[in-house]
This record gives C-alpha cells, structure tokens and sequence, in this order.
C-alpha cells in the first residue's frame, strides 16, 4: 500500500516556467489537499477536494490551479513561476472525518 | 477564521525527561478536532495524536499525552520519557468538525531538541 505519493521530490525552476507537482493515492480517499510549507509559517492550505470534479480554494491559492478528475489524482499546477513560490509542497487525503495522511513532499525552488 | 497558536519556536529536553509543548486557538465552534503531527528531518509529517473536542478525557497514545483545556482553548503535548527519536519539529493543528470540513489549520511549528 504506497499510500499518498508526490513527484517529483525536489524541483528546481526558472522564473515564468510552469510545471505540475503530482499527487497521487491507493486509499480510495474523497478528500485531497495541498498545503505549502515555509519556514516559520507552519502548512498552509492552497487548494483542496473532497470529491472527483470538485475542487475549492484553501487559504493562499493564487498562482495555483488544482484539477480533480479521478479519485487518485489531484495536480498541482504552477501557471507561471515565481520566486515566492519557492517553498515545501504537501499533498494529504483522507477518508471524510479522519486523519489526514500526508505525502513525503516536494521540495521547489524557483530562480 | 480559526488560528493556531505555538508561542515557543524552540525547545530542548534531555533524554529521558518529561517536556510539554504549548499550543493555544481560537475559534468560535464549539465542535473541532485538535491534532499534534510531529515532522523529523526526513521531512514527513506523522501524526502523533488526535482529539475530539466534545471528548473530555485527553487522548493518549504511549508516552504521548495531551491537557486539552477546552474553556481555555489550550491543547498541549506532554512527551514522557523523552528519546533521541523524539527530536523533530512539531505542529499543532486545528480542523472543523462542521460541514464536512477537512481544512487543517496549522500552528508555525516548534523544534524540539533532544540532548543525550
């Protein structure tokens, strides 16, 4: 059972360059996020799901795009880097109403 | 909105001793769960505990326990028997038990040193 898994693990961008982070999960699990972690400022929700075609905005999500078409999926899109993107990725899902499981995280970083 | 609280960005503990970690909130539902995730060096973020707001008696699980003051919007983690393992950043967190709200609202972290 691999659980949530992210790829890639570490990324390095230039500046205005687009990319996916992908998220993937074996659970069956409705709900999926993304969370990014800087330093001093804890996770902080981007986007989430809690269901295939429904997706909804967490509390920094400008410059993300998330789209929820299977159950397993829930990319990551960066439209047009930038350097205050660069930071620690987490994708976690859950069953409704239990804990979250979180994914190893990617690491990004944009110059 | 909700927030999470951890006021001490570092701590250090010998090995073997007892250190409890501080977290406050602040919301306005009456129904909520509380969550410690521990994030070693390796990056994952583990859950180490779990508890339910309309649950009174604090949740344990092994050497971790918690004194979850609900009137005071206090949930802090008492680690017991501290081991070099222990060592790691750890977050306290917040999540709505309305509505099927799954968002977790996480407190900035406090790093957690070990000392042999």
């Amino acid at each position: 059972n691999a659980g949530v898994t992210q790829t890639p693990k570490f990324q390095v961008l230039k500046t205005g360059q687009s990319m996916t982070l992908q998220c993937a999960q074996d659970m069956n699990h409705e709900y999926m996020s993304w969370y990014r972690q800087d330093p001093g400022m804890g996770l902080r929700l981007i986007h989430y799901s809690v269901g295939a075609g429904i997706t909804d905005q967490g509390e920094v999500p400008n410059g993300y795009n998330v789209s929820r078409s299977t159950t397993e999926d829930f990319p990551l899109r960066l439209l047009s880097a930038a350097p205050s993107q660069t930071s620690v990725y987490f994708c976690a899902s859950s069953t409704i109403g239990r804990p979250q499981h979180f994914g190893d995280g990617t690491r990004l970083s944009i110059l | 909105a909700q927030t999470v609280t951890q006021s001490q960005p570092e701590m250090s503990v010998q090995e073997a001793e007892t250190v409890t970690l501080s977290c406050t909130y602040d919301t306005s539902e009456s129904d909520y769960y509380l969550f410690w995730y521990k994030q070693p060096p390796s990056r994952q973020m583990i859950l180490v505990i779990r508890q339910e707001a309309y649950k009174q008696q604090n949740a344990t699980e092994n050497r971790f326990s918690v004194n979850f003051q609900k009137a005071a919007k206090s949930f802090s983690l008492k680690i017991s028997d501290s081991q070099l393992g222990d060592a790691a950043m750890y977050f306290c967190a917040y999540r709505s038990a309305m509505g099927g709200s799954e968002k977790l609202v996480f407190g900035k972290g406090m790093k957690l040193t070990v000392n042999p």
